[in-house]
């Protein structure tokens, strides 16, 4: 049962166009979101976040929108640049004690073409 | 430097053998987790631990075993219990109980096994 699903596995951007990565979620208890890089043979690095209270936001070039009703959110990166050229995961935590238990997407390699 | 460092980043197994994964890391976070990537997937969380001394499963739990004596390290065992142990195997930690704040990674370690 995925709970979180990044359905499309690649993506491929011309250099200074926009990139728009794409997750939906089924688990209406999430209420934070994450995007995560990932570079090979690497581990992920946080990217951006967004609150359930919130439906936007922006951090330089990379803006996160969130539609709680559809159960979606998208990463959009503007203009993309060749280092931009990555794996993202999108992933989603839900009010509960403890530790940061996400829950995360399948990722979606991006690559940006010059 | 703070972060968290894993080792080996390679690592070869024969069939039936059990091998550790080394974890440590220097941010003086509480919290620490390891995850699975296999290809196409998302990373799915093995173990958690929120504090020494204490630990909890993960959603792939089966055949990996934990320990966290010490506050700074966070070993995980791959058992010949593990039915498909050949994977990327990331180490995380965070802060602590906010289910706010991102993960950091480790650089991650690739088990095979032969």
């Amino acid at each position: 049962d995925q709970q979180v699903k990044q359905n499309s596995p690649s993506l491929s951007v011309q250099e200074g166009r926009i990139s728009i990565l794409n997750c939906d979620y089924t688990n209406s208890m999430f209420d934070y979101f994450l995007w995560y890089k990932k570079y090979p043979a690497e581990g992920p690095t946080f990217l951006i976040s967004i609150s359930s209270i919130k439906d936007k936001n922006e951090d330089g070039r990379f803006t996160v929108f969130l539609n709680k009703s559809a159960k979606h959110l998208s990463l959009h990166i503007v203009p993309s640049q060749p280092g931009d050229s990555a794996v993202y995961f999108c992933a989603a935590s839900a009010r509960s004690q403890g530790a940061q238990k996400l829950v995360f997407g399948q990722g979606t390699r991006l690559t940006i073409n010059p | 430097d703070g972060g968290i460092t894993q080792s080996p980043k390679y690592l070869f197994r024969k069939e039936g053998q059990n091998v550790t994964l080394s974890c440590e890391q220097n941010l003086n976070h509480d919290a620490m987790y390891w995850y699975r990537q296999d290809p196409g997937q998302g990373l799915r969380l093995i173990y958690y631990s929120q504090i020494v001394n204490d630990f909890q499963k993960g959603d792939i739990a089966e055949g990996y075993s934990v320990s966290r004596e010490k506050k700074e390290s966070f070993p995980l065992t791959v058992t010949s219990a593990q039915k498909n142990p050949t994977a990327f195997y990331l180490c995380a930690s965070s802060i602590g109980a906010t289910r706010t704040g991102e993960l950091f990674f480790g650089e991650g370690s690739r088990l095979t096994v032969l």
